[in-house]
């Protein structure tokens, strides 16, 4: 089953509007975190801000905002002022809770397209 | 941004050849990663490392190994390239001692520029 669901394949925006990249998650731990990452057409993988599952307040990152409904096991990515350097993919990721590994997972969603229309 | 180079930057290969390709980072992670993106799929780890000399499998395993003899260095060998083996192959880095002993969950992955493999 998918842990990381992203609905939106792709996605336009007008320059300097606001946009939400949705993501939902999948987790049985109280422990977790998740991560927005952005792939520009060149190719590399930006983090952009991070959410932790017991952090009492929305994380923000310049025009980056992440929008953490616990309750609906949603993270969503809020781009405010949209630039046309923000047309990329943009990836959702959660690390799940400690567990007694040498390692825990990171899984990523599949992904939405954010184009932005001058 | 994080120190991490991969090489090559792209390779085109015959199947059944084998293939290496390598992440160097100049950060002193403690943990590197292999993932492929293939479109629809998001990214799929296919091994780590977690000290020199210390791997495992990711999700995607078969096929692939992996060494880490310095820490600075993580090889992937495809042993016996194939077709469904054509991706793009990004090496990512972390170090749990970044985030904190408080907050270990929040170790970040920073990821090198990938490298396109297409094998015919």
């Amino acid at each position: 089953a998918q842990k990381i669901t992203q609905t939106q394949p792709g996605m336009f925006v007008q320059e300097k509007e606001a946009v939400t990249l949705d993501c939902t998650y999948d987790t049985s731990d109280q422990s977790y975190g998740l991560f927005w990452y952005k792939q520009p057409s060149s190719g590399e993988m930006i983090f952009l801000i991070y959410q932790g599952s017991y952090d009492e307040q929305n994380a923000t990152e310049g025009r980056y905002s992440l929008n953490f409904q616990k309750a609906r096991k949603s993270a969503n990515l809020v781009i405010s002022a949209s630039q046309l350097g923000d047309s990329a993919m943009y990836f959702c990721a959660m690390r799940e809770g400690l567990k007694k590994t040498s390692y825990d997972k990171v899984i990523f969603g599949p992904g939405t397209s954010l184009s932005v229309i001058p | 941004d994080a120190g991490i180079t991969q090489s090559p930057r792209h390779k085109v290969t015959e199947t059944g050849t084998p293939v290496t390709l390598r992440c160097h980072q100049t950060e002193n992670h403690r943990y590197m990663y292999w993932y492929r993106q293939d479109p629809g799929h998001g990214l799929r780890l296919i091994h780590y490392s977690y000290g020199v000399k210390d791997t495992d499998k990711g999700e995607v395993s078969d096929g692939y190994s992996v060494s880490r003899s310095k820490t600075e260095d993580f090889l992937l060998t495809l042993e016996s390239a194939t077709s469904s083996q054509t991706s793009v192959y990004f090496c990512a880095i972390s170090d749990p001692g970044l985030a904190g002993v408080a907050r270990p969950i929040q170790e970040t992955q920073y990821f090198g520029p990938g490298t396109r493999l297409l094998v015919l």
